[in-house]
This record gives structure tokens, C-alpha cells and sequence, in this order.
């Protein structure tokens, strides 16, 4: 079994729906929780970063940890066209001396 | 400021062949990071270099080498190559320790 578990997908939803994007982890060592974004042919980039449990949200984008679930959460709201794309999250239980755990990535496209 | 840049962008090799791929982080960086990512088993840690030294690695086989020179540029080798190793390899750096990792846009090899 993996440590991070996120259904790839293909996720299609239809532009201005609420994305829900989801991973689950078995690693309850985990602390820094990421979301990145991999557009084709280009590397991934970090959309949003918590640390622990709870909400943060940028703009359109929310990510929602619950260390007691082992689940964490990216909410896209008002989806647009250009958010089509792999999400990829990320964790790790301790930056600079542990690495980075990524899930396989869902597939998202938005239809306009 | 100059983002990650890796090259070759694509490579083609046979079995049995051995590979070098570069990475040149962002200015001021010291960590480069190096992952393998296919389909089926997403983003893949394969080692961490700062200043010079390894101070991370995933599971990977011996096959798989890399290292760091003085000005953070790092390279990665891999040896006696097998048809499993077709993948994205993408580099990411980061000033050390933190949890802005930047990432390159990869170098697809294909081993046929």
C-alpha cells in the first residue's frame, strides 16, 4: 500500500463548478501538507502549503487538512479553463532532512 | 531570476546504455532534488544534494547516481538502462530546507 493514496481520475467538471480534490496517508508522521500543479509538458508548482491541521485559502483555492482523517482537501472554486490540469499533493514530516511524498496527481479539466 | 532549466529536454536510448542529465537550479539555491515520474507510480524521490553532499535518498537501485558541483549545478547518471526507466525526470531546487521546492520541466527519457 502506498503511503499517499489520490484517485487519479480523469475528473471532468464543467467551468464555474467547485473542484473538490482529495489524498489520503497512512504516515501519521506527516506534518507539511502541498498542492502542486503540473500542466503538460511542464514541471510541477506549488499552489498552496499547510502545516498541520486546519484551512488556508488563496483566492480561489482552498486546501483543508484533517490530521485525524489522514485526508487532505484542495477546493477549486469558480473553476476556470485554464485550471485543467494534474494536481499532485505532496507531504513530508520534516523539510530539509526528510523528502517529499507525492500522490500519482488527478487529472482535471474544465469544460468551458 | 531564472527558473530551473534541465537539459536535454528529450533523450532516446537503447537498453544497456548509460545516461547523464543536467540540472541547474535558480541562483543562490544550494538543494537540488531529483524525482522519476511515470504513469503508474507518479512522482518518485530519488536523492537530495546540498552543498555538494547527498543528504537524501530514495529507493532506488545503485544504477541510479548522481552529484553536485560547487556552483549547485547537479547531474544524474543512470547506468546499464532498462526499458522501466522511461520516464519524466524532473529536478527541483529550493534555498534549503524549506518548502518552496522549484521544479524544471523535466527531461523525458525513453529507453527503447
Amino acid at each position: 500500500q502506498k503511503e499517499v493514496e489520490q484517485d487519479p481520475g480523469p475528473l471532468s467538471v464543467p467551468e464555474g463548478a467547485i473542484v473538490s480534490l482529495n489524498c489520503t496517508y497512512s504516515n501519521s508522521a506527516f506534518q507539511y501538507f502541498m498542492w502542486y500543479r503540473q500542466y503538460s509538458r511542464k514541471g510541477p508548482e506549488l499552489l498552496m502549503y499547510t502545516y498541520s491541521s486546519g484551512n488556508k485559502e488563496d483566492g480561489r483555492f482552498t486546501a483543508q487538512v484533517d490530521k485525524s482523517s489522514k485526508y487532505i482537501s484542495l477546493f477549486i472554486r469558480d473553476s476556470q479553463p485554464s485550471d485543467s490540469a494534474t494536481y499532485l499533493c505532496a507531504m513530508t514530516s520534516n523539510f530539509g532532512n526528510e523528502k517529499l511524498t507525492f500522490g500519482t496527481g488527478t487529472r482535471l479539466t474544465i469544460i468551458p | 531570476k531564472a527558473g530551473v532549466t534541465q537539459t536535454p529536454r528529450y533523450l532516446i536510448k537503447t537498453r544497456g546504455q548509460q545516461v547523464t542529465l543536467s540540472c541547474s537550479p535558480i541562483s543562490g539555491h544550494r538543494s537540488v532534488s531529483w524525482y522519476q515520474q511515470t504513469p503508474g507510480q507518479g512522482l518518485q524521490f530519488l536523492f537530495e544534494y546540498f552543498s555538494e553532499t547527498q543528504r537524501n535518498k530514495g529507493n532506488f537501485p545503485g544504477r541510479f547516481s548522481g552529484r553536485q558541483f560547487s556552483n549547485s549545478r547537479s547531474e544524474m547518471n543512470v547506468s546499464t538502462l532498462e526499458l522501466g526507466d522511461s520516464a519524466l525526470y524532473l529536478c527541483a531546487s529550493s534555498l534549503g530546507g524549506e518548502e518552496t521546492q522549484y521544479f524544471g520541466p523535466g527531461t523525458r527519457l525513453l529507453v527503447l
